[in-house]
């Protein structure tokens, strides 16, 4: 149990374009999921907190209007990146928690996102 | 600021070697540590430590909670090349359901 997905799993754009990465807990509500990226050979760095049904809480120097997050449902939070410059170019990773204020966090295996 | 340490950043071992692996932290409202084994793609759960499980064991790997020290070990014993990976510690600070992650250690075992 526990499983968390992410679609696309590598993804290839143009600056300027825009990208959406989704992320879904197949076998569970997930009330909270969490959106990471990660710079190669660096530790996870937290985005953003999404909450179902209600707008994200975003890092700080994380621009919102940048990536936008949506979590529609109790399995589904997407993640867009708008206007993407090669800057943006990161690895891509959700989590999710099983139950509402658990411990531990569930990842999706993660999305390569590559701007050229 | 919750800040969560991890050391040594990296560590190069041959099979069979037993490995320590340090994490030490220092967060507002200490819940749970938890730790995770990272290959090539998204983080896979291995242990979570609270007040009131402080040690874990899984086969090969176990850990232990050191409340009083702030800090948390890894232990692999007997490993192989499959250990190799980067192994994250993180902690939950309380008052939200963030995790807190250090910068992971880069295991690699070599044959």
């Amino acid at each position: 149990g526990a499983v968390v997905s992410q679609h696309p799993s590598w993804v290839i754009c143009k600056s300027g374009t825009s990208v959406k990465i989704e992320c879904r807990s197949l076998d569970f509500q997930a009330t909270t999921m969490f959106w990471y990226r990660q710079f190669p050979k660096q530790s996870l760095m937290l985005m953003a907190t999404s909450n179902e049904g209600s707008k994200a809480t975003y890092e700080q120097g994380v621009e919102k209007d940048k990536f936008l997050i949506n979590h529609a449902s109790l399995t589904l939070s997407t993640l867009t990146v708008t206007s993407a410059h090669p800057e943006d170019s990161s690895f891509y990773i959700c989590s999710a928690n099983r139950v509402a204020g658990a411990y531990e966090q569930y990842f999706g295996p993660g999305t390569r996102l590559t701007v050229t | 600021e919750d800040k969560v340490v991890q050391s040594p950043l990296s560590l190069v071992v041959h099979e069979g070697d037993t490995v320590t692996l340090n994490c030490s932290y220092e967060v507002t409202n200490f819940r749970s540590l938890l730790w995770y084994k990272q290959e090539k793609k998204a983080p896979t759960f291995l242990f979570m430590l609270t007040s009131s499980g402080i040690e874990k064991k899984s086969g090969r790997l176990s850990s232990i909670l050191d409340k009083k020290e702030l800090s948390s070990i890894l232990n692999i014993t007997a490993t192989q090349t499959g250990d190799s990976a980067i192994y994250l510690c993180a902690v939950d600070p309380g008052g939200s359901e963030k995790l807190v992650f250090g910068k992971g250690t880069k295991l690699t075992v070599n044959p």
